[in-house]
Parts: structure tokens; C-alpha cells; sequence
């Protein structure tokens, strides 16, 4: 069974731009979640969507946003990009919604590079 | 807000000594404890999930144990390629929904 996938796995942008990450869940999972990590702050929780429907969101501003299909592949977007946006932005899937007892298996990242 | 501590930040070790790695967490309705391992470049890899107080499980080196405000991942005997990063994260309940906090992580270093 295939894995989560993200693309693309590395992107360079420059301040102010806007940059749209992918991701791919396992084959039957519904439930996708963004997360961003950056060496000083660990894992932090950005969104996660069920059902095409946003269903948490962490604490990060409204440049951060994201949508999910009909077939569950979720998309997320940064626009304005700043410097502190770089990071290892990280999806993961899970069979249920997150109303459920829920292990989260992870992508392996995209790599942002903010300059 | 839901906190999860871990401790210590780094742990060098030679290969067979046996440790402990320690994540403390506060949080409000408990419904499940996540153990990950990272290596570098990649995203984590899911390894554990504890429900309850008491609770263990085991995979290989690899002991997890969960009380009321403490997990402990126990390592025995380990070896070079247990050198990773290792994640704990708690899920609460959030309404109705749940949301999944995670720890700083613990770099662990296995020389030969």
C-alpha cells in the first residue's frame, strides 16, 4: 500500500510570493493534516480537513490556508510569503475524522526555502 | 492549552546501553499517546499508540509505557540505526473534535 506523498519535495521562493504544497493520503484515508516544523518550534498543528471540510485549525495567520478534494488530496497554500516561513511543511492521513481515535502516518515533507 | 515536555533534548548512548526516554504532558481528556520516530530529511514514522494509564507496548528495542502524566520509551540493548529523533504527541478532545499536540522531540545518538 503506498505511502502519504507530498509534492514538491524541496521549493525555493522568494519573500512575498505565494506557494501551493500538495499531498496525497493513503488509499482509503479520509482525514488529512498540515503541520509545520521548523527546528526552534517543533511540530505545529496548522489545519486538518475530513470530508473536503477544514475541521481544526492551529494557530497561524490567514496566509496560511487549505482545501481537500473529493478524492481526499488535500492542498495547502502560503501567500506573502516571509522568511519565517521556511520550514518542513509535513502532511499526514488517517482512516477516520478526528472525532475518532486516530494514529496519523506522515509524508515526507516539502521542503520551503523562503530567501 | 494541551503542553507536551520531553526530555532530555539529546541522549548519546553506546550501543547496548540500555535508557529511557521521558514526555511529560498536560492535557484535558486524554484520548490517545503517540510515539513517532524521525530521521533526518523525513517525515515521522508512527510507532505507538497508548490509550491508558498502565497500558505497554512493544515493538523490538522499543518499550512504551503510559501513567496518568508521563510516557516513558524505553530502548534496550540499542543500536547504531536507533539513532533518530523521537516524538511524543498527545490527542485531547476539542469539542468535537480532537487535535494532536506534539513534543520538541529527542535526539538520540547510538555510537558503535
Amino acid at each position: 500500500k503506498a505511502g502519504v506523498t507530498q509534492t514538491p519535495r524541496y521549493l525555493i521562493k522568494t519573500r512575498g510570493q505565494q506557494v501551493t504544497l500538495s499531498c496525497s493520503p493513503i488509499s482509503g484515508h479520509r482525514s488529512v493534516s498540515w503541520y509545520q516544523q521548523t527546528p526552534g518550534q517543533g511540530l505545529q498543528f496548522l489545519f486538518e480537513y475530513f470530508s473536503e471540510t477544514q475541521r481544526n485549525k492551529g494557530n497561524f495567520p490567514g496566509r496560511f490556508s487549505g482545501r481537500q478534494f473529493s478524492n481526499s488530496r488535500s492542498e495547502m497554500n502560503v501567500s506573502t510569503l516571509e522568511l519565517g516561513d521556511s520550514a518542513l511543511y509535513l502532511c499526514a492521513s488517517s482512516l477516520f475524522g478526528p472525532s475518532s481515535y486516530n494514529e496519523q502516518f506522515f509524508g515526507p515533507g516539502t521542503r520551503l526555502t523562503v530567501l | 492549552e494541551d503542553q507536551v515536555t520531553q526530555s532530555p533534548e539529546a541522549l548519546r548512548l553506546q550501543e547496548g546501553e540500555s535508557s529511557s526516554l521521558n514526555c511529560s504532558y498536560t492535557v484535558s481528556g486524554l484520548r490517545g499517546l503517540f510515539w513517532y520516530r524521525q530521521d533526518p530529511g523525513k517525515g515521522p514514522e508512527f510507532l505507538f499508540t497508548l490509550y491508558s494509564a498502565g497500558e505497554e507496548k512493544e515493538k523490538e528495542r522499543l518499550k512504551a509505557t503510559l501513567t496518568k502524566k508521563e510516557s516513558f520509551l524505553h530502548i534496550t540493548a540499542p543500536k547504531p540505526e536507533d539513532s533518530a529523533t523521537y516524538l511524543c504527541a498527545v490527542q485531547s478532545q476539542t469539542g468535537a473534535n480532537s487535535k494532536l499536540t506534539f513534543g520538541k522531540g529527542i535526539t538520540l545518538s547510538v555510537r558503535p
